[in-house]
Protein backbone atom coordinates (compact mmCIF):
# COMPACT_ATOMS: atom_id res chain seq x y z
CA UNK A 1 0.00 0.00 0.00
CA UNK A 2 1.43 3.50 -0.72
CA UNK A 3 1.70 5.57 2.29
CA UNK A 4 2.76 8.79 3.03
CA UNK A 5 3.43 10.14 6.41
CA UNK A 6 4.16 13.49 8.08
CA UNK A 7 5.12 13.98 11.23
CA UNK A 8 3.63 15.39 13.60
CA UNK A 9 0.31 15.59 12.89
CA UNK A 10 -0.20 18.67 15.17
CA UNK A 11 2.91 21.30 16.25
CA UNK A 12 2.75 24.14 18.26
CA UNK A 13 5.65 26.23 18.68
CA UNK A 14 6.87 29.25 20.03
CA UNK A 15 8.11 32.65 17.81
CA UNK A 16 12.10 32.10 16.81
CA UNK A 17 12.12 28.88 17.47
CA UNK A 18 13.28 26.13 15.16
CA UNK A 19 11.75 22.83 13.57
CA UNK A 20 11.02 20.21 11.59
CA UNK A 21 8.52 18.35 9.96
CA UNK A 22 8.95 15.30 8.54
CA UNK A 23 7.72 13.35 5.11
CA UNK A 24 8.16 9.44 4.73
CA UNK A 25 6.97 7.76 1.62
CA UNK A 26 6.62 3.94 0.85
CA UNK A 27 7.43 3.75 -2.38
CA UNK A 28 9.96 4.74 -4.98
CA UNK A 29 9.71 8.26 -6.01
CA UNK A 30 12.13 11.63 -7.31
CA UNK A 31 9.49 14.13 -7.04
CA UNK A 32 8.29 15.24 -4.10
CA UNK A 33 6.15 18.73 -3.17
CA UNK A 34 5.34 20.39 -0.14
CA UNK A 35 2.19 23.15 -0.01
CA UNK A 36 1.02 25.16 2.54
CA UNK A 37 -2.62 25.28 3.33
CA UNK A 38 -4.42 28.38 5.50
CA UNK A 39 -7.68 27.73 7.01
CA UNK A 40 -10.64 27.90 4.69
CA UNK A 41 -8.22 28.23 2.03
CA UNK A 42 -6.96 26.25 -0.92
CA UNK A 43 -3.17 24.40 -1.29
CA UNK A 44 -0.46 26.75 -2.42
CA UNK A 45 2.79 25.44 -3.65
CA UNK A 46 5.79 26.06 -2.05
CA UNK A 47 8.59 23.56 -2.69
CA UNK A 48 9.20 21.36 -5.71
CA UNK A 49 12.12 18.59 -5.00
CA UNK A 50 13.08 16.71 -8.09
CA UNK A 51 16.42 14.40 -7.35
CA UNK A 52 18.00 13.22 -4.46
CA UNK A 53 19.35 16.04 -3.03
CA UNK A 54 17.50 18.65 -3.70
CA UNK A 55 17.34 21.22 -1.27
CA UNK A 56 14.85 24.69 -1.26
CA UNK A 57 14.79 27.33 0.40
CA UNK A 58 12.31 30.94 0.66
CA UNK A 59 12.52 33.09 3.79
CA UNK A 60 12.53 30.85 6.97
CA UNK A 61 11.40 27.71 5.30
CA UNK A 62 13.52 25.24 3.88
CA UNK A 63 12.73 21.67 2.08
CA UNK A 64 15.08 18.59 1.61
CA UNK A 65 14.49 15.38 -0.31
CA UNK A 66 16.68 12.41 0.43
CA UNK A 67 14.96 9.67 -1.86
CA UNK A 68 17.27 6.93 -0.77
CA UNK A 69 15.75 7.04 2.63
CA UNK A 70 12.43 8.12 1.20
CA UNK A 71 12.37 11.11 3.44
CA UNK A 72 11.91 14.96 3.03
CA UNK A 73 11.92 17.67 5.69
CA UNK A 74 10.80 20.88 5.84
CA UNK A 75 13.18 23.37 8.28
CA UNK A 76 11.62 26.14 9.93
CA UNK A 77 13.79 28.78 11.34
CA UNK A 78 12.80 31.37 13.70
CA UNK A 79 9.30 31.12 13.01
CA UNK A 80 6.75 33.84 13.11
CA UNK A 81 3.01 33.68 13.37
CA UNK A 82 2.26 33.98 9.67
CA UNK A 83 4.25 30.76 9.50
CA UNK A 84 0.53 29.54 11.25
CA UNK A 85 -1.18 27.03 8.69
CA UNK A 86 -1.28 23.39 7.80
CA UNK A 87 1.38 21.93 5.56
CA UNK A 88 1.32 19.13 2.94
CA UNK A 89 3.75 16.95 1.30
CA UNK A 90 3.00 15.47 -1.49
CA UNK A 91 4.95 12.33 -3.65
CA UNK A 92 4.58 11.87 -7.15
CA UNK A 93 4.02 8.32 -7.96
CA UNK A 94 4.61 6.91 -11.88
CA UNK A 95 2.71 4.04 -12.01
CA UNK A 96 1.76 2.59 -15.16
CA UNK A 97 2.92 5.62 -17.41
CA UNK A 98 0.66 7.57 -15.72
CA UNK A 99 1.78 10.40 -12.70
CA UNK A 100 -0.47 11.02 -9.51
CA UNK A 101 0.41 12.41 -6.15
CA UNK A 102 0.01 11.17 -3.05
CA UNK A 103 -0.94 13.86 -0.33
CA UNK A 104 0.41 13.28 3.43
CA UNK A 105 -1.58 13.81 5.98
CA UNK A 106 -0.72 17.30 6.72
CA UNK A 107 1.07 19.22 9.79
CA UNK A 108 -1.16 21.58 11.46
CA UNK A 109 1.62 24.39 12.85
CA UNK A 110 0.41 26.89 15.20
CA UNK A 111 3.31 29.37 16.09
CA UNK A 112 2.38 31.40 19.13
CA UNK A 113 3.64 34.79 19.84
CA UNK B 1 -9.38 35.66 -14.62
CA UNK B 2 -6.23 33.96 -13.59
CA UNK B 3 -5.14 30.97 -12.12
CA UNK B 4 -7.90 28.56 -11.21
CA UNK B 5 -11.15 29.29 -10.74
CA UNK B 6 -14.23 27.10 -9.23
CA UNK B 7 -17.57 27.83 -9.23
CA UNK B 8 -19.62 27.86 -6.88
CA UNK B 9 -17.63 28.59 -3.55
CA UNK B 10 -19.98 26.93 -1.57
CA UNK B 11 -22.96 23.99 -2.77
CA UNK B 12 -25.96 22.35 0.04
CA UNK B 13 -27.72 19.79 -2.13
CA UNK B 14 -29.93 17.12 -1.36
CA UNK B 15 -29.59 13.78 -1.24
CA UNK B 16 -31.70 13.65 -4.50
CA UNK B 17 -30.54 16.44 -5.93
CA UNK B 18 -28.00 16.64 -8.98
CA UNK B 19 -25.64 19.63 -9.21
CA UNK B 20 -22.16 20.27 -11.22
CA UNK B 21 -19.00 21.68 -9.88
CA UNK B 22 -17.13 23.97 -12.52
CA UNK B 23 -13.54 24.13 -12.38
CA UNK B 24 -11.80 26.32 -14.69
CA UNK B 25 -7.73 27.45 -15.47
CA UNK B 26 -6.48 30.20 -17.54
CA UNK B 27 -2.85 28.70 -17.34
CA UNK B 28 -2.47 26.90 -20.38
CA UNK B 29 -2.13 23.36 -18.37
CA UNK B 30 -2.88 20.48 -19.95
CA UNK B 31 -3.61 18.45 -16.78
CA UNK B 32 -6.64 19.01 -14.37
CA UNK B 33 -7.30 17.02 -11.76
CA UNK B 34 -10.33 16.81 -8.97
CA UNK B 35 -9.64 16.36 -4.95
CA UNK B 36 -11.81 15.45 -1.94
CA UNK B 37 -10.50 16.74 1.31
CA UNK B 38 -12.33 15.91 4.21
CA UNK B 39 -12.05 16.28 7.82
CA UNK B 40 -10.98 13.09 9.00
CA UNK B 41 -8.57 11.73 5.64
CA UNK B 42 -6.04 13.01 4.29
CA UNK B 43 -6.28 15.07 0.67
CA UNK B 44 -7.88 12.06 -1.72
CA UNK B 45 -7.31 12.10 -5.70
CA UNK B 46 -10.25 11.55 -7.45
CA UNK B 47 -9.54 11.88 -11.35
CA UNK B 48 -6.63 13.19 -13.65
CA UNK B 49 -7.06 14.54 -17.20
CA UNK B 50 -4.21 14.75 -18.90
CA UNK B 51 -4.63 16.53 -22.77
CA UNK B 52 -8.57 15.72 -21.95
CA UNK B 53 -8.19 11.98 -21.47
CA UNK B 54 -9.12 10.60 -18.25
CA UNK B 55 -6.07 9.06 -16.91
CA UNK B 56 -6.85 8.16 -13.44
CA UNK B 57 -9.87 7.34 -12.03
CA UNK B 58 -9.14 6.75 -8.18
CA UNK B 59 -11.69 4.28 -6.85
CA UNK B 60 -14.49 7.30 -7.04
CA UNK B 61 -18.22 6.02 -6.61
CA UNK B 62 -20.13 6.25 -9.77
CA UNK B 63 -22.53 8.70 -8.13
CA UNK B 64 -19.55 11.25 -8.93
CA UNK B 65 -18.77 11.76 -12.59
CA UNK B 66 -16.07 13.60 -14.31
CA UNK B 67 -16.36 15.41 -17.88
CA UNK B 68 -13.28 17.40 -19.52
CA UNK B 69 -14.50 19.24 -22.27
CA UNK B 70 -11.41 20.64 -23.11
CA UNK B 71 -8.08 21.27 -21.50
CA UNK B 72 -9.24 24.41 -19.86
CA UNK B 73 -12.85 23.12 -18.48
CA UNK B 74 -13.37 20.10 -15.61
CA UNK B 75 -16.49 19.53 -14.17
CA UNK B 76 -17.48 17.32 -11.52
CA UNK B 77 -21.05 15.85 -11.66
CA UNK B 78 -23.18 15.02 -8.71
CA UNK B 79 -25.99 13.13 -8.32
CA UNK B 80 -27.75 10.77 -5.08
CA UNK B 81 -24.83 11.44 -3.25
CA UNK B 82 -24.48 10.74 0.43
CA UNK B 83 -24.06 12.86 3.69
CA UNK B 84 -20.52 11.70 3.85
CA UNK B 85 -19.37 13.23 0.83
CA UNK B 86 -20.17 15.92 2.37
CA UNK B 87 -16.55 18.10 2.21
CA UNK B 88 -14.19 20.31 0.09
CA UNK B 89 -13.64 19.79 -3.66
CA UNK B 90 -10.66 21.29 -5.09
CA UNK B 91 -9.13 21.63 -8.55
CA UNK B 92 -5.87 21.61 -9.95
CA UNK B 93 -3.85 21.76 -12.60
CA UNK B 94 -0.45 21.08 -13.87
CA UNK B 95 1.36 21.88 -17.58
CA UNK B 96 0.86 18.04 -17.71
CA UNK B 97 0.13 14.91 -15.61
CA UNK B 98 3.01 14.70 -12.98
CA UNK B 99 4.07 18.31 -12.81
CA UNK B 100 4.12 20.89 -10.11
CA UNK B 101 0.39 21.71 -9.69
CA UNK B 102 -1.57 24.76 -8.99
CA UNK B 103 -4.95 24.90 -6.78
CA UNK B 104 -8.30 26.46 -7.25
CA UNK B 105 -9.96 27.95 -4.05
CA UNK B 106 -12.12 25.03 -3.71
CA UNK B 107 -16.24 24.10 -3.68
CA UNK B 108 -17.28 23.05 -0.06
CA UNK B 109 -19.92 20.94 -0.20
CA UNK B 110 -22.84 20.08 2.43
CA UNK B 111 -25.20 16.97 1.81
CA UNK B 112 -28.29 16.63 3.72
Amino acid sequence: ELKVEQNPLFLSMQEGKNYTIYCNYSTTSDRLYWYRQDPGKSLESLFVLLSNGAVKQEGRLMASLDTKARLSTLHITAAVHDLSATYFCAVDIPPSGTYKYIFGTGTRLKVLA
Amino acid sequence: ETGVTQTPRHLVMGMTNKKSLKCEQHLGHNAMYWYKQSAKKPLELMFVYNFKEQTENNSVPSRFSPECPNSSHLFLHLHTLQPEDSALYLCASSPTSGDEQFFGPGTRLTVL
